[in-house]
C-alpha cells in the first residue's frame, strides 16, 4: 500500500505567489516524521522542512511551511512568495519508528513544481 | 564533513557487465539507505542499514542486485549481470540514529545507463 501519496504531478505558480503542495500519509504509528526534500534539475535531493508527529505547532523554515493536519492525514508544503529558483521536483516522505525500533524512509512520487515570471 | 560521497558520478556500462555503486555516508551516522531514481517509479527504497547490518532488503528489485556495507564508512550496492532497465540515478542517504526521527543526507547520485 502507498504510504505517501502526492496527487498533483505538476504545479505552477506565478513569482512572488504563494503555493501549496499536497501530500497524505498512511500510517498506525502513533511515532513518525514528515519531510520534505526539494529536486532541482541538477538532481541533488536538498531537506527543506520536517514535522514530528507530536509536534504542537507547524514546522516553519524560512519561505516554507508545513501545514499538518494530523487527524487528515495530511502535511502539505506551503512555499510563500515564489522565486525562480524553486522551480523543481518536491518529494514528500515518512518515517516512521515502528516497534522493530528501525526506522525507514519512504518517498512520495513528486510534485513538479514551475514557477513563472 | 564532506556530506555523503557517492562513486561513480556517472557510470556507463554494456548489458551483462558488473556494476559496482559505491557511498561513504557521513561520519557517526548509523543509517544507510539506497535508493533508485526513475521517471516511471519514483525514488524506490531498495535497502537500508542500521549499524553496518541489513535491515530491510524487501525493495531489491531481484537476485541481481546486492548490497553490502563492511564497516560504517563505506556501503556497495552491486549489479550483477546489468540490464538496460537498471538504467536509472542510484542514491544513498544517512541519517543519525538519536532520540527522534531526523532527516536523511543524500549523496549526489550516480547516473547508471546500461546499453
Amino acid at each position: 500500500a502507498q504510504k505517501i501519496t502526492q496527487t498533483q504531478p505538476g504545479m505552477f505558480v506565478q513569482e512572488k505567489e504563494a503555493v501549496t503542495l499536497d501530500c497524505t500519509y498512511d500510517t498506525s504509528d502513533p511515532s513518525y516524521g514528515l519531510f520534505w526534500y526539494k529536486q532541482p534539475s541538477s538532481g541533488e535531493m536538498i531537506f527543506l522542512i520536517y514535522q514530528g508527529s507530536y509536534d504542537q505547532q507547524n514546522a516553519t523554515e524560512g519561505r516554507y511551511s508545513l501545514n499538518f493536519q494530523k487527524a487528515r492525514k495530511s502535511a502539505n508544503l506551503v512555499i510563500s512568495a515564489s522565486q525562480l529558483g524553486d522551480s523543481a521536483m518536491y518529494f514528500c516522505a515518512m518515517r516512521e519508528l515502528g516497534n522493530t525500533g528501525f526506522q525507514k524512509l519512504v518517498f512520495g512520487t513528486g510534485t513538479r513544481l514551475l514557477v513563472s515570471p | 564533513d564532506a556530506g555523503v560521497i557517492q562513486s561513480p558520478r556517472h557510470e556507463v556500462t554494456e548489458m551483462g557487465q558488473e556494476v559496482t555503486l559505491r557511498c561513504k555516508p557521513i561520519s557517526g551516522h548509523d543509517y544507510l539507505f539506497w535508493y533508485r531514481q526513475t521517471m516511471m517509479r519514483g525514488l524506490e527504497l531498495l535497502i537500508y542499514f542500521n549499524n553496518n547490518v541489513p535491515i530491510d532488503d524487501s525493495g531489491m528489485p531481484e537476485d541481481r542486485f546486492s548490497a553490502k556495507m563492511p564497516n560504517a564508512s563505506f556501503s556497495t550496492l552491486k549489479i550483477q549481470p546489468s540490464e538496460p532497465r537498471d538504467s536509472a540515478v542510484y542514491f544513498c542517504a544517512s541519517s543519525p540514529r538519536t532520540g527522534g526521527l531526523t532527516e536523511a543526507f543524500f549523496g549526489q547520485g550516480t547516473r547508471l545507463t546500461v546499453v
